[in-house]
């Protein structure tokens, strides 16, 4: 099957600074790609659609300011956390399609945690 | 606007036996397909099985089959011979045959396997 690569792993950041999380597909093209937020216990809560070239498309109730998508390639879609405060710490996935109604892949993940 | 809703958030069985997740969803859209992830300790979401929902036939990989009655907007998972490596949560999740594939996950069911 596909891979997605999600890095870092896992993150701690001080209040008041910001971290970028990165989603590759390794061995394909993503037309496609979705960040999602988890809390502890919880599902998945889609915050946004990225795709290759165009502005992030965010679901309601997500800051746009704060959580900053880039889709600059069809294999690279980046999720900066800025101004990062202890609330944003969180469980950070993403996911990638290859083509429209297709299987969707997932990265393995990105613990945050802000203090 | 579609939603997905799991009503067991948690469920225990003895190894070997057979236990049956449901999931019942609610959409206007004629096509779509659904699916059941597997979300082990490691946080990696893992596909378990899919189906389309213009296809009449059950979906089935392996230990692994569904129960899907359209009309009844009903997508049951059933796990036969269970093993301890099932332990996991299970999202029940949805999209839409559009153009934004988004993927609508239900609330999930902790699923404990006993020895």
């Amino acid at each position: 099957g596909a891979v997605v690569s999600q890095h870092p792993s896992w993150v701690i950041c001080k209040s008041g600074t910001s971290v970028k999380i990165e989603c590759r597909s390794l061995d394909f093209q993503a037309t496609t790609m979705f960040w999602y937020r988890q809390f502890p216990k919880q599902s998945l809560m889609l915050m946004a659609t990225s795709n290759e070239g165009s502005k992030a498309t965010y679901e309601q109730g997500v800051e746009k300011d704060k959580f900053l998508i880039n889709h600059a390639s069809l294999t690279l879609s980046t999720l900066t956390v800025t101004s990062a405060h202890p609330e944003d710490s969180s469980f950070y996935i993403c996911s990638a399609i290859r083509d429209t109604n297709t299987e969707a892949f997932f990265g393995q993940g990105t613990r945050l945690t802000v203090v | 606007a579609q939603t997905v809703t799991q009503s067991q958030p948690e469920m225990s069985v003895q190894e070997a036996e057979t236990v049956t997740l449901s999931c019942t969803y609610d959409t206007s859209e004629n096509n779509y397909y659904l699916f059941w992830y597997k979300q082990p300790p490691s946080r990696q979401m893992i596909l378990v099985i899919r189906q389309e929902a213009y296809k009449q036939q059950n979906a089935t990989e392996n230990r692994f089959s569904v129960n899907f009655q359209k009309a009844a907007k009903s997508f049951s998972l059933k796990i036969s011979d269970s093993q301890l490596g099932d332990t996991a949560m299970y999202f029940c999740a949805f999209t839409a045959l559009n153009r934004d594939d988004k993927i609508i996950f239900g609330k999930g069911t902790r699923l404990h396997i006993l020895p």
